[in-house]
């Protein structure tokens, strides 16, 4: 079975500073792995997935995440934050080899930007 | 606007009451989920749509949930009799079998209240 862990519920950091959302998975399959956001009263977004091509991951906004298969995890990270990454960034695992497997969403971290 | 998109966005309704969602994915797209999310969480996968087929129910929260494909476009999600802790955002979700693997793209979400 997929799981994910996303080890903080809640970040805040000052504008211009990184960013560091950690996730931890648990997967019976090689995994394919996503960062999604959500903003307040928007859709759920897709940020930057990994599925087993390089394990450095390039995403949308600036953001990036790192697959680290011997540590079982797949931490977003952003280097400089801006007022408007402000949101709830949810970390979801999916069986690749499955393709029946839905999407399995961590609880979340909610990314607050102090200016 | 191309993507997916789900009616109505808001619904109130008293307990014991019937709602039905609709879900309208993106127009190429052959896989349809339905997710429901509650306050503080992630989303949670109730079932899935392959054309007209439903491919897995067992999620579906009680036999009081149930959805619908009919023609393999539009999907509908049917509460009966509702209950206060129904309350969530409902939200869906289309792929394509082919592509990407497991890249999901999510409509806005209807958001039920049951009082």
């Amino acid at each position: 079975a997929q799981s994910v862990t996303q080890l903080d519920s809640h970040v805040s950091v000052s504008e211009g500073t990184p960013v560091l959302l950690r996730c931890n998975y648990s997967s019976s399959y090689s995994p394919s792995l996503f960062w999604y956001v959500q903003h307040p009263n928007k859709g759920l977004q897709l940020l930057l997935k990994y599925t087993s091509a390089a394990t450095l991951v390039k995403g949308i906004n600036g953001f990036e995440a790192e697959f680290k298969k011997s540590e079982t995890s797949f931490h977003l990270t952003k280097p400089s934050a801006h007022m408007s990454d402000a949101a709830e960034y949810f970390c979801v695992v999916s069986g690749r080899n499955s393709g029946n497997t839905p999407l399995v969403f961590g609880k979340g971290t909610r990314l607050s930007v102090i200016a | 606007d191309t993507g997916v998109s789900q009616d109505p966005r808001h619904k109130i309704t008293k307990r014991g009451q019937n709602v039905t969602f609709r879900c309208d994915p993106i127009s190429e797209h052959n896989r349809l989920y339905w997710y429901r999310q509650t306050l503080g969480q992630g989303p949670e996968f109730l079932t899935y749509f392959q054309n007209e087929a439903q491919l897995e129910k067992s999620r579906l929260l009680s036999d009081r949930f149930s959805a619908e494909r009919p023609k393999g476009s539009f999907s509908t999600l049917e509460i009966q009799r509702t209950e206060q802790g129904d309350s969530a955002m409902y939200l869906c979700a289309s792929s394509l079998v082919t592509g990407p693997p497991h890249e999901q793209y999510f409509g806005p979400g209807t958001r039920l209240t049951v009082t």
